[in-house]
């Protein structure tokens, strides 16, 4: 079946650090995969998305990089701001049959960025 | 601007009664989606719905129940029978039949237990 597994959380930085969210998977078929953001009191937002493997999503400093041969797609940013504290989803879409477009999600890790 | 709005943003329910979450979009979509949020819990999909008057159950949807009669609407109802029903509630929508479209979201409903 298809299954997310996430890093788990809280993640605290200082701002300017390197972050690292690690993601890996599980799937029958080769699913899109994709990493969402939500901010307090909020709905999720798209950060970026990679639909084959070996494609780089990225947006707004952020990028992860879709590793078949590892099933991973760990969220990466060089300079971390107060403003990117958020939660971070990880998830990937079921590709065929009565999963086509379900989104299968990880338990979210919570990022917290110091001034 | 075109969204999804769920309505109320903040819900009271009292024991035995059925409430009812809205979700509403604008954006043309096909498939809708409903899903409930706990804390550390991620989220877990609850009914979808890929096209009008139809509509299949997630991994949770005991104590729940949708309709699709408009493609612009899919509103839960959260009945007596979910007895542990203190959670966020997430729709959302996409484009149907296909893996590499991403999910719109709605800023959700919380709903409360009195």
């Amino acid at each position: 079946g298809n299954s997310v597994t996430q890093m788990e959380g809280p993640v605290t930085l200082s701002e300017e650090a390197f972050l690292t969210i690690n993601c890996t998977y599980t799937a029958t078929g080769y699913p899109s995969l994709f990493w969402y953001v939500q901010y307090p009191g909020e709905g999720l937002q798209l950060l970026l998305k990679a639909t084959k493997a070996d494609d780089k999503g990225s947006n707004k400093g952020f990028e992860a990089t879709y590793r078949k041969e590892t099933t991973s797609f760990h969220l990466e940013k060089g300079s971390v701001q107060v403003s990117d504290s958020a939660v971070y989803f990880c998830a990937l879409s079921g590709d065929r049959g009565s999963t086509l477009g379900r989104l299968y999600f990880g338990r979210g890790t919570q990022l917290t960025v110091w001034p | 601007d075109g969204g999804i709005t769920q309505s109320p943003k903040y819900l009271f329910r009292k024991e035995g009664q059925n409430v009812t979450l809205s979700c509403e979009q604008n954006l043309n979509h096909d498939a809708m989606y409903w899903y409930r949020q706990d804390p550390g819990q991620g989220l877990r999909l609850i009914y979808y719905s890929q096209i009008v008057n139809d509509f299949q159950k997630g991994d949770i949807a005991e104590g729940y129940s949708v309709s699709r009669e408009k493609k612009e609407s899919f509103p839960l109802t959260v009945t007596s029978a979910q007895k542990n029903p203190t959670a966020f509630y997430l729709c959302a929508s996409s484009i149907a039949g296909m893996d590499n479209q991403p999910q719109h979201f709605g800023d959700g409903t919380r709903l409360s237990i009195l």
